[in-house]
């Protein structure tokens, strides 16, 4: 058990649909991460925040969004959505901020639209 | 832009068999390495890490080594077991704008048999 929890763990919708994707990080972290996962793209970077503030953006199409909040817990925010939106996505944590440590994972929200 | 390259798998061994996945890299300035399992229906988990040239990470009998010359970080392990049968990945951390990111590769299945 990593000690990040991310909900739901299955959601199927379809397309122009918008649906909230929750992360709670481990204890005492202040870093959270998204990524995508899917068939043909691998594994990719979506975002960074740090204790509320975002400060990296990777591969994030204009239509997602997120936040950090007080309580350190994050969602994901993705809307009109389209058939090649299905993907695992991933919650990471980190307690090193900027700094090169490593990221723990949650199980991932598997993301099936229809 | 950073890249992360794995051998291709599936990877097929028998249990006691020694296995070697192979991962290069290409990063600006001095990035972390990382390797991650992913077991069937579950999330990626830290398998071992090396912040700097020379350090050899190691865990649950794998290890890596971090060669700067050849850039590269060889996941290695003397005697694979049928519950070693994952998908592994190997990565690399490096500063992003104000933050932080994992850039990975394709991963590589391994199938272990009896």
């Amino acid at each position: 058990d990593s000690g990040v929890t991310q909900t739901p763990k299955h959601l199927i919708t379809a397309t122009g649909q918008r649906v909230t994707l929750r992360c709670s990080p481990r204890s005492g972290d202040l870093s959270v991460y998204w990524y995508q996962q899917s068939l043909d793209q691998g594994l990719q970077f979506l975002i960074h925040y740090y204790n509320g503030e975002e400060r990296a953006k990777g591969n994030i199409l204009e239509r997602f969004s997120a936040q950090q909040f007080p309580d350190l817990h994050s969602e994901l925010n993705l809307s009109s959505l389209e058939l090649g939106d299905s993907a695992l996505y991933f919650c990471a944590s980190s307690g090193t901020g900027e700094t090169r440590g490593p990221q723990h994972f949650g199980d991932g929200t598997r993301l099936s639209i229809l | 832009g950073d890249s992360v390259t794995q051998m291709e798998g599936p990877v097929t061994l028998s249990e006691e068999a020694f296995l070697t996945i192979n991962c290069t890299y290409t990063a600006t300035g001095y990035p972390s390495l990382f390797w991650y399992v992913q077991y069937p229906g579950e999330g990626l988990q830290l398998l071992l890490k090396a912040t700097k040239a020379d350090d050899k990470g190691s865990n649950k009998g794998f290890e890596a080594t971090y060669r700067k010359e050849t850039t590269s970080f060889h996941l290695e392990k003397g005697s694979v077991q049928v519950s070693d049968s994952a998908v592994y990945f190997c990565a690399l951390s490096s500063p992003t704008g104000g933050g932080n990111k994992l850039t990975f590769g394709t991963g590589t299945q391994l199938k272990v048999e009896l």
